[in-house]
């Protein structure tokens, strides 16, 4: 059963760099692709971005210009950079595996981690 | 980006009463479309994968239908537990996006 557990710092101010982890317990961490997804308080979700196992990434185009996704294969984990923030980044962040069907390319979002409020305020 | 309209945003039931839930797409999706339940702060949690692929150890008064465009998520008799905010995911195309939620309350 694997399980996503994170961490980072959950106030920042305006201009400042969020940064947070995600450790990969339980499973095999090859052979996955690994996500960041955030939620605004009160609203909906949008995926921030992706890392396979070898390292490729996919952004989403609207924050591909702050977004840093990277692997620590040894220790199981990947990171999440966000540069330049600002109250608009305000939300609760969540590390998610996406389990992907080979055969069919059909794919989903479980687990997910515990998930890190992140506030941006001077 | 591919858009996912969710409807409604929020419905009032009963137990017991049958509630479902829909989702358009902005283009079609064959059948990458997920369903997730979240309960307050807590993280969502997969329901419905594929369009209508019960996950593991969930209800099977449960159930997600559709194909194309329009999907619906169905709770068949809907019980305490399930008082929750579903959100659709379609996963056809990159950036991945979510319907807006609907959030499921007690009459």
């Amino acid at each position: 059963q694997v399980q996503l557990q994170q961490w980072g710092a959950g106030l920042l101010k305006p201009s400042e760099t969020l940064s947070l982890t995600c450790a990969v317990y339980g499973g095999s961490f090859s052979g996955h692709y690994w996500s960041w997804i955030r939620q605004p308080p009160g609203k909906g979700l949008e995926w921030i971005g992706e890392i396979k196992h070898g390292g490729g990434t996919n952004y989403n185009p609207s924050l591909k210009s702050r977004v840093t996704i990277s692997l620590d294969t040894p220790k199981n984990q990947f990171s999440l950079n966000l540069s330049s923030v600002t109250a608009a980044d305000t939300a609760v962040y969540y590390c998610v595996r996406m389990k992907v069907v080979l055969i069919t390319g059909v794919n989903w979002f479980d687990p997910w981690g515990q998930g890190t409020l992140v506030t941006v305020s001077s | 980006d591919i858009q996912m309209t969710q409807s409604p945003s929020s419905l009032s039931a009963s137990v017991g009463d049958r509630v479902t839930i829909t989702c358009r797409a902005s283009q079609i999706i064959s059948s990458y479309i997920n369903w997730y339940q979240q309960k307050p702060g807590k993280a969502p949690k997969i329901v419905i994968s594929a369009a209508s692929r019960l996950e593991s150890g969930v209800p099977s008064r449960f159930s997600g239908s559709g194909s194309g465009t329009d999907f619906t998520l169905t709770i068949s008799s809907l019980q305490p537990e399930d008082f929750a905010t579903y959100f659709c995911q379609q996963s056809y195309s990159s950036p991945s996006t979510f319907g807006g939620g609907t959030k499921v309350e007690i009459k």
